[in-house]
């Protein structure tokens, strides 16, 4: 069954401070690989899609890598803001289905001042 | 600034009553998707359209769910009749013409639903 993971389920960190959140998947054969912030009670925004051959994509302060190989994401996130508080999801979609997104359960990020 | 809109934002009904929500896409859009989300089951897919046809509603409870889209602005998503495991937060989103595999979706803010 095609799965998505992601760890951990919760962080809180500093404001100013680093973090990186994982994924692990074993969507096959895999599209794309995307990663998405969720505001408390707001739709999903992407941050980053990136595709089989990619291997890093950054968008200001976020920064995502993958390994097709070892089937492994990360985000980091650089000098974390309080607006960062947010739940980060992690989404693939394969080849076959490629509107069909997998989503992981989604990690929950606290910034705190 | 385009957005897809949905309403109403938030529902509160009881078990038994018809739901309705709705969603107008960003313009242009060819693609409108029915999402889910509950604690539980983090987001399902419950229908995707494209160009107005249903293409895929094998996540949707069909008997007591229905997605239509009357026209390119707008999509609906009924519940009739509702039950208290139908509370959730309802997510349309809608995607340009597929291009090159990276199928882009938008998320709208979401209808959260309290069936009592």
């Amino acid at each position: 069954k095609n799965q998505v993971e992601q760890s951990p389920q919760s962080l809180i960190i500093l404001e100013g401070k680093n973090c990186t959140l994982q994924c692990n998947y074993t969507v096959s054969p895999f599209s794309n690989l995307r990663w998405y912030k969720q505001d408390t009670g707001r739709g999903p925004v992407s941050l980053t899609i990136m595709t089989f051959s990619e291997n890093t994509k950054s968008n200001g302060r976020y920064t995502a890598t993958l390994d097709a190989d070892t089937k492994q994401s990360s985000l980091h996130i650089t000098a974390s803001q309080l607006s960062d508080s947010a739940s980060y999801i992690c989404v693939v979609s394969g080849l076959s289905s490629s509107y069909k997104l997998i989503f992981g359960s989604g990690t929950r990020l606290l910034v705190r001042p | 600034d385009a957005r897809v809109t949905q309403t109403p934002r938030h529902k509160v009904t009881e078990m038994g009553q018809e739901v309705t929500m709705r969603c107008q896409p960003i313009l242009g859009h060819n693609t409108v998707f029915w999402y889910r989300q509950t604690m539980m089951q983090g987001l399902e897919l419950l229908a995707y359209f494209r160009n107005r046809a249903p293409l895929d509603d094998s996540g949707m409870p069909k008997d007591r769910f229905s997605a239509e889209m009357p026209d390119a602005t707008l999509a609906t998503l009924k519940i009739q009749p509702s039950e208290p495991r139908d509370s959730a937060v309802y997510f349309c989103a809608s995607g340009p013409p597929l291009a090159g595999g990276n199928n882009e979706q938008f998320f709208g803010p979401g209808t959260r639903l309290t069936v009592l």
